[in-house]
């Protein structure tokens, strides 16, 4: 298995509700990313886990709260989230939090925020 | 801080015609530089990567990129362009940082490839 599976594919939301984001990888991997990306514009990383702990945080607001409950699963939890959220979000892995070898990422989940 | 400049936003090749993408970056030791591809609505996929040995570096579908300390590039190349290969490109830098490591991303460039 050498994918990095996310679900769900699309999700429209309003600003009052909750709503998770899942990842899920098989490759052994023990570290997990997970990236926001707007039209036209790079990732923007928005935290990393390596072996299970979060270890950087880029400044991202309380109302996205990341879980890695095993080394395989990540989550993004969302919580009273602005139109200006809507993007792209994406999640990779690599072999270890070094990353040398490059990340696997999946093909990401369509969020709109309404 | 480390950067990575891709100075073309956009390129149209021909099918069949040669490909080279740029990327200049900003790095004070050796870096662990790397290619993605992403087509429309997906995730990136990782092309190829550099951190040591032979500068030529050869990846996936044909592609290869080749380190210039000298001009700190890192440029993408293929030789005949498929219009499969339409897509965003993006050069990254792997940046090691207190707690951890992460890839900065360049802005893309964008390949439009025409019959």
């Amino acid at each position: 298995d050498t994918e990095v599976t996310q679900t769900p594919k699309h999700l429209v939301m309003g600003m009052t509700n909750k709503k998770s984001l899942k990842c899920e990888q098989h490759m052994g991997h023990r570290a997990m990313y997970w990236y926001k990306q707007k039209a036209k514009k790079p990732p923007e990383l928005m935290f990393v886990y390596s072996y299970e702990k979060l270890s950087i945080n880029e400044s991202v607001p309380s109302r996205f709260s990341p879980e890695c409950p095993n080394s395989s699963l990540l989550n993004l939890h969302l919580h009273a989230l602005q139109p200006e959220d809507s993007a792209l979000y994406l999640c990779a892995s690599s072999q270890d939090g070094q990353s040398l070898y490059g990340y696997t990422f999946g093909s990401g989940t369509r969020l709109t925020v309404v | 801080a480390q950067s990575v400049t891709q100075p073309d936003i956009h390129i149209t090749v021909s099918e069949g015609a040669s490909l080279e993408l740029r990327c200049n970056y900003s790095y004070g030791a050796t870096p662990y530089l790397f290619w993605y591809v992403q087509s429309p609505g997906q995730g990136l996929q990782l092309l190829l990567k550099y951190f040591s040995g032979d500068t030529l570096v050869q990846g996936i579908k044909g592609f290869e990129a080749e380190f210039k300390r000298s001009q700190s590039s890192f440029n993408l190349r293929k030789p005949s362009v498929h219009w499969s290969d339409a897509a965003e490109y993006f050069c990254a830098v792997g940046d090691r940082q207190t707690g951890g490591f992460k890839t900065i991303f360049g802005a893309g460039t964008r390949l439009f490839v025409k019959a």
